[in-house]
């Protein structure tokens, strides 16, 4: 079985441009997360959905920050305008939905803003 | 609200060396308790859990048991191997929708 597919695996942008990151998740899984790792912060989620439905966004950034879920296959994080303190490995994760269950996650995004 | 607190690293070993990574945390209710390995550039893959106080779980050699009355979940091993040297996260989940809470991440390297 595939696992989570994420899709640039490296990206480097200039700072204002529009970035589009993009998730598969597991056939069959539920829930989808998005996380962002850096070393100042750490693994911080930012959104998660369940059945294509945000759940919560608190770890949002802010309004530059934005998160989509169309269909059970397809998500994307999309940061418009970019800036250079968005650089950091951003982490797509998926999972069952049931209580407490397994997250799988992706092999991440490295994003750069110049 | 949740949190994790994780002992930081770098922590450094010698191969064969006895490995143990506190880890301890705050929640309401009856927490799901997690480690989590990151091996160099990939994603983070669910190493152990324990879902009940006093359950231990167990995964290639490592063991945490679920510590209630201390809030504590620490991850050991007996013998450390070069190939575990990865970043190791504790993490726990309560409540709905499996929101998980991670610790800072503790990075381990083993060296020959």
């Amino acid at each position: 079985d595939a696992g989570v597919i994420q899709s640039p695996r490296h990206e480097v942008t200039e700072m204002g441009q529009e970035v589009t990151l993009r998730c598969k998740p597991i056939s069959g899984h539920n829930s989808l997360f998005w996380y962002r790792q850096t070393m100042m912060r750490g693994l911080e989620l930012l959104i998660y959905f369940n059945n294509n439905v945000p759940i919560d966004d608190s770890g949002m950034p802010e309004d530059r920050f934005s998160a989509k879920m169309p269909n059970a296959s397809f998500s994307t994080l999309k940061i418009q305008p970019s800036e250079p303190r968005d650089s950091a490995v951003y982490f797509c994760a998926s999972s069952l939905g049931e209580a407490l269950d397994t997250q799988y996650f992706g092999p991440g995004t490295r994003l750069t803003v110049l | 609200g949740n949190s994790v607190t994780q002992m930081e690293g770098p922590v450094t070993l010698s191969e064969e060396a006895f490995l143990t990574i506190n880890c301890t945390y705050t929640a309401t209710g009856y927490p799901s308790l997690f480690w989590y390995v990151q091996y160099p550039g990939e994603g983070l893959q669910l190493l152990l859990k324990a879902t009940k106080a006093d359950d231990k779980g167990s995964n290639k050699g490592f063991e945490a048991t679920y510590r209630k009355e201390t809030t504590s979940f620490h991850l050991e091993k007996g013998s450390v191997q070069v190939s575990d040297s990865a970043v190791y996260f504790c993490a726990l989940s309560s409540g709905g929708y499996q929101k998980v809470t991670f610790g800072i991440g503790t990075k381990l390297q083993v060296i020959p």
